[in-house]
């Protein structure tokens, strides 16, 4: 089953509107997590680092004031798109790494957000 | 800096048949993890094999394996017996032995073939 769920998978909304997508990890916890930012047949990008506890690292180019990130607790992370508009229309993703040789890596299904 | 690159947007196979998807990187990290990701339409990252730097034999996943050249820093990735479900795209990432963060190559759109 899932390990990290992202939540919600698909949104559609109006230009002005903050949308949250959570990051969960289930049955382990992470003081890390990442959120990628996908647009179609293109690769994933690392929009910024999601800290348990600190401040999210954000790469460069990257507003922090548009997209906020929050680490409330060791198992979720939330990314908000403040006053949305169709140009962050994309596809999302998390991913949290877990202490395992053999998947070092777990991702969410990703949000599909499309700003009308 | 880490750098990955996949040089073939798209590929296309014959059912059966064996592709190989290439990737190469740059890096000066002397250890360091090597991975296949594969996405299919639906957008679900899985993993398909990974290969840790300091390990000279290649990793093996059933139909799945790579070519692991450290020195060229190369490392594609053979799918024999391809089948319609192989049908996604294809990235290569690298991560460093010490961190946690992914470098992902652009990736390779592969279509199985009937």
């Amino acid at each position: 089953g899932a390990v990290v769920s992202q939540h919600p998978s698909r949104v559609i909304c109006k230009s002005g509107t903050s949308v949250k997508i959570e990051c969960r990890s289930l049955d382990f916890q992470a003081t890390t997590m990442f959120w990628y930012r996908q647009f179609p047949k293109q690769s994933l990008m690392l929009m910024a680092t999601s800290n348990e506890g600190s401040k999210a690292t954000y790469e460069q180019g990257v507003e922090k004031d548009k997209f906020l990130i929050n680490h409330a607790s060791l198992t979720l992370s939330t990314l908000t798109v403040t006053s949305a508009h169709p140009e962050d229309s994309s596809f999302y993703i998390c991913s949290a790494p877990q202490s395992s040789p053999n998947q070092p890596q777990h991702f969410g299904d990703g949000t599909r957000l499309s700003i009308l | 800096a880490q750098t990955v690159t996949q040089s073939q947007p798209e590929m296309s196979v014959q059912e059966a048949e064996t592709v190989t998807l290439s990737c190469t990187y740059d890096t000066s990290e002397s250890n360091y993890y090597l991975f296949w990701y594969k996405q299919p339409p639906s957008r679900q990252m899985i993993l398909v094999i990974r290969q840790e730097a300091y390990k000279q034999q290649n990793a093996t996943e059933n139909r799945f394996s790579v070519n692991f050249q450290k020195a060229a820093k190369s490392f594609s990735l053979k799918i024999s017996d391809s089948q319609l479900g192989d049908t996604a795209m294809y990235f290569c990432a690298f991560m460093k032995h010490t961190g946690n963060q992914f470098y992902f190559g652009t990736g390779t759109s592969l279509t199985v073939i009937p």
